[in-house]
């Protein structure tokens, strides 16, 4: 297996714009998760998924952002509009039995809003 | 909610020293207690966990060790390497949530 995948791998845009995040996690994993990382907030939750359903979106800044998972194959973390403090790394992570089961991560999306 | 908090963060250790990073955590109900490391610009990756029922655990030159009364938890790793620089993040998660909270990390570096 390739491991999770994230697209695209680095974004620059300019505030107001709309970013949408890809992800594929590894095929056979129940659990997807979305997180975020900064220097100042560390590594934040975002929300998660089981079967495809998600379960906690607590962890999403605000309603400016929306994930969707269409398929067991398939992620998307969308930011409308985007703005500069949305600047992080994001990251998409695979489980097969939840959070306290190992987490594969993917490579992460690096977001620079403008 | 539950709270981690990760020290030291930074840690500077001479090759085949010893390191130690120490978390503590704030929900006694948390029971899975899992350690990443992050090389720069690269992914987190699991390098070792616990869960409750232990009190200790080892795979080669890393060890964990969990004092639920105390409420924290260590990573240690000997005979260090130059490969082992690196950020750690030690993290906890409830039984049951699907939560995994991360402490802040601790930035190791093993000077040749």
């Amino acid at each position: 297996d390739a491991g999770v995948i994230q697209s695209p791998r680095h974004e620059v845009t300019e505030m107001g714009q709309e970013v949408t995040l890809r992800c594929k996690p590894i095929s056979g994993h129940d659990y997807l998760f979305w997180y975020r990382q900064t220097m100042m907030r560390g590594l934040e939750l975002l929300i998660y998924f089981n079967n495809n359903v998600p379960i906690d979106d607590s962890g999403m800044p605000e309603d400016r952002f929306s994930a969707k998972m269409p398929n067991a194959s398939f992620s998307t973390l969308k930011i409308q509009p985007s703005e500069p403090r949305d600047s992080a790394v994001y990251f998409c992570a695979s489980s097969f039995g939840g959070a306290q089961e190992t987490q594969y991560f993917g490579p992460g999306t690096r977001l620079l809003v403008l | 909610g539950e709270n981690v908090e990760q020290h030291p963060s930074t840690l500077s250790v001479q090759e085949g020293d010893s390191a130690v990073i120490k978390c503590t955590y704030s929900d006694s109900a948390s029971n899975y207690f899992p350690w990443y490391k992050q090389e720069l610009g690269k992914r987190p990756q699991l390098i070792i966990d616990i869960r409750s029922n232990v009190g200790e655990k080892k795979d080669q030159r890393i060890a964990v060790t969990l004092n639920k009364t105390a409420k924290h938890f260590s990573l240690h790793i000997t005979e260090t390497q130059p490969e082992d620089s690196a950020v750690y993040f030690c993290a906890a998660s409830v039984g049951g949530y699907q939560k995994v909270t991360f402490g802040t990390g601790t930035k190791l570096q093993v000077i040749p």
